[in-house]
């Protein structure tokens, strides 16, 4: 089966510029979710999307940051305007169960450099 | 609150010693335990996955980890390490509703020739 695709793989943009990033996660997954992974640190998560429903979004910075999943498959991730802080790797992971205890299938990420 | 702590930053063995890495947990209610691997540029891989059956867990590339609820530890091990296998790894914990995981920091396994 494919697996979760994330573009771009790079970029880089200067502060106070916008940028988004898309995930198309395997096909019928039901769970989507986006994490931050700051260089050193384990991966954060931003957002968990169930269908196209927000399940948890308590460490999204919503005064910059935003998502959706639109008909309850392909996800954006957008954040607007960028701080230097927001230079990560950003990496979508998706998942067939709604219980705990499942494996998320990640995608290769994206890697943002703020200037 | 749920979370894990990964003991060691870096770990070097040689090649063809034993791997450990360690991870301990912090859980309110019975947890899933999970290991990842992340090579260069690329995003994290399931290793194996703890869900409350069997307390030694076997996953892929040889590894595997042991739940000790008394230790609340879930530590990762290898018999003999490969060149192939130096790479980040990572522990995480869920044990909140819609599958809520939380990542510890990371080790970084460097296997010497």
């Amino acid at each position: 089966e494919a697996g979760v695709a994330q573009s771009p793989r790079y970029k880089i943009i200067e502060k106070r510029q916008s940028v988004a990033f898309w995930c198309n996660p395997i096909s019928g997954h039901a769970t989507l979710y986006w994490y931050q992974q700051i260089l050193g640190q384990g991966p954060k998560l931003l957002i968990q999307f169930q269908n196209n429903g927000v399940v948890d979004d308590s460490q999204l910075p919503k005064d910059r940051f935003s998502a959706e999943r639109l008909k309850g498959v392909d996800s954006t991730l957008k954040i607007q305007p960028a701080k230097l802080e927001d230079s990560a790797v950003y990496l979508c992971a998706s998942s067939s169960e709604t219980g705990r205890g499942h494996g998320y299938t990640f995608g290769s990420g994206t890697r943002l450099t703020v200037v | 609150a749920q979370s894990v702590t990964q003991l060691g930053s870096h770990v070097s063995v040689s090649e063809g010693a034993l791997v450990l890495l360690r991870c301990n947990y912090s859980s309110s209610v019975p947890p899933y335990l999970f290991w990842y691997v992340q090579y260069p540029n690329q995003g994290l891989q399931l290793l194996l996955k703890y869900t409350s059956a069997a307390t030694l867990v076997k996953g892929i590339n040889g590894f595997e980890a042991e739940f000790k609820k008394s230790e609340t530890s879930f530590h990762l091990t290898k018999p003999s390490a490969h060149m192939s296998d130096a790479a980040e790894y990572f522990c995480a914990v869920s044990s909140g509703g819609y599958q809520k995981v939380t990542f510890g920091t990371g080790t970084k396994l460097q296997v010497i020739p």
